[in-house]
């Protein structure tokens, strides 16, 4: 079974302080993307990577950065965290090859920034 | 530009009812299209898909028919159960796009016996 793993489930994290959240993932997938889930807005996309050290912007990537040093880890990161990044963080890996293009979903981490 | 709308919930049915959850799509060329599943507390799960026009895709009774003339992709089960109550999401693959996937904002199901 394909496997992906977030750090934590749940987080709470003072105002200003970086935050890492880590998600790993066991199947040699190419592309990995990190959502950010909020109550009525459905899932938006943060940042994904297609490759090791290679990144491209999502619809909101304000206030967020992103790490690929290896194919299975892909690190989503708040250089200062604000309130308004209080969310549900959910990271998922997918075959760059398959049609298919299924992507496998992480269980999340929900954060909140006090 | 590409984008998903699905209907708006939440949805409430008693068991044994018929589920209809209706996703339309705006995208250029062909996409692939996918529903998936959120039940409480967990990630999201792919559900089912259909990779080209006029596929049906089909899992645990739950069914959709991609239909390019109306750019659509409905989510259909005769019998809904109470172990079905999650949220429900619509997503469509256009092959440009480096495996990014676009969603829709979710549909909350909930079932009572």
């Amino acid at each position: 079974d394909v496997k992906v793993t977030q750090s934590s489930r749940y987080l709470v994290k003072r105002t200003g302080e970086k935050v890492f959240l880590e998600c790993v993932q066991d199947m040699d997938h190419e592309n990995m993307f990190w959502y950010r889930q909020d109550p009525g807005l459905g899932l938006r996309l943060i940042y994904f990577s297609y490759d090791v050290k290679m990144k491209e912007k999502g619809d909101i990537p304000e206030g967020y950065s992103v790490s690929r040093e290896k194919k299975e880890r892909f690190s989503l990161i708040l250089e200062s965290a604000s309130t308004n990044q209080t969310s549900m963080y959910l990271c998922a890996s997918s075959l760059y090859r398959d049609r298919g293009y299924e992507q496998y979903f992480g269980p999340g981490t929900r954060l909140t920034v006090t | 530009g590409d984008s998903v709308t699905q209907m708006e919930g939440p949805v409430t049915l008693s068991e044994e009812a018929f589920l209809t959850i209706n996703c339309t799509y705006t995208a250029t060329g062909y996409p692939s299209l996918f529903w998936y599943v959120q039940y409480p507390g967990e990630g999201l799960q792919l559900l089912l898909k259909a990779t080209k026009a006029d596929d049906k895709g089909s899992n645990k009774g739950f069914e959709a028919t991609y239909r390019k003339e109306t750019t659509s992709f409905h989510l259909e089960k005769g019998s809904v159960q109470v172990s079905d109550s999650a949220v429900y999401f619509c997503a469509h693959k256009v092959g440009s796009t480096l495996g990014r996937l676009y969603f829709g904002r979710g549909t909350q199901l909930t079932v009572w016996p």
